[in-house]
């Protein structure tokens, strides 16, 4: 079975800094790959998305993952972090199973604190 | 275009009573999904349906949890009896088709005292 490793379990940042959260995952075959950002009290929205094309995704609010095939890695990045970016982040992975269906399976979560 | 809707939002209840979820899919999604999130244990995948049928529901924590999806624009989840450590915000999500990505209700965060 397919499993997502977020390492970074609690991120606390000062305004201004970069930001990178690792993201690793366990499946041989066709990947879908996502982040998700849940604000304080929210439900999750999605961040950014990777299907296939350039392992480079950009994302709303500034940010960007890049996909490693080689080692199974989808980091997120923000090159300057905001107090609004306090927040809990997800890596998602759709893996393709047998019968056409796409399980879905989340990290643990990263819960980032940027101070002002 | 309205999102995923759950209903209630808050549900405080004592242990031994039967508790009831709702979720209403985004129109035109095929595939619904039951979470659980709590801070010991993270987001949990509980069941998920495909065109109404359940497709997964090794998530499914015991014998007391049970979903139904009666039509495409409705699904409950139900917790017969509750017990104190089912307390958690219980999260309804839907997707269009299989490999995009889903998109979640406000969730309903439930007490069971």
């Amino acid at each position: 079975a397919q499993s997502v490793s977020q390492h970074n379990h609690h991120v606390i940042l000062s305004e201004a800094a970069s930001l990178e959260l690792g993201c690793n995952y366990s499946y041989g075959g066709t990947v879908n790959l996502f982040w998700y950002v849940q604000y304080p009290g929210q439900h999750l929205q999605l961040l950014l998305k990777y299907f296939s094309g350039d392992p480079l995704v950009k994302g709303i609010k500034g940010f960007e993952a890049e996909f490693i095939k080689s080692k199974f890695s989808f980091n997120l990045r923000k090159p300057s972090v905001q107090w609004s970016d306090t927040a809990e982040y997800f890596c998602a992975v759709n893996a393709h199973a047998s019968g056409g269906s796409y399980i879905p399976t989340f990290g643990r979560g990263t819960s980032l604190i940027v101070h002002p | 275009d309205a999102g995923v809707i759950q209903s209630p939002r808050h549900e405080v209840t004592e242990m031994g009573q039967e508790v009831t979820l709702r979720c209403k899919p985004i129109s035109g999604h095929n595939s619904l999904f039951w979470y659980r999130q709590t801070m010991m244990r993270g987001l949990e995948l509980l069941i998920y349906f495909n065109n109404n049928v359940p497709i997964d529901d090794s998530g499914m924590p015991e014998d007391r949890f049970s979903a139904k999806m009666p039509n495409a624009s409705f699904s409950t989840l139900k917790i017969q009896p509750s017990e104190p450590r089912d307390s958690a915000v219980y999260f309804c999500a839907s997707r269009n088709k299989a490999n995009q990505p889903q998109h979640f209700g406000d969730g309903t965060r439930l007490s069971i005292l």
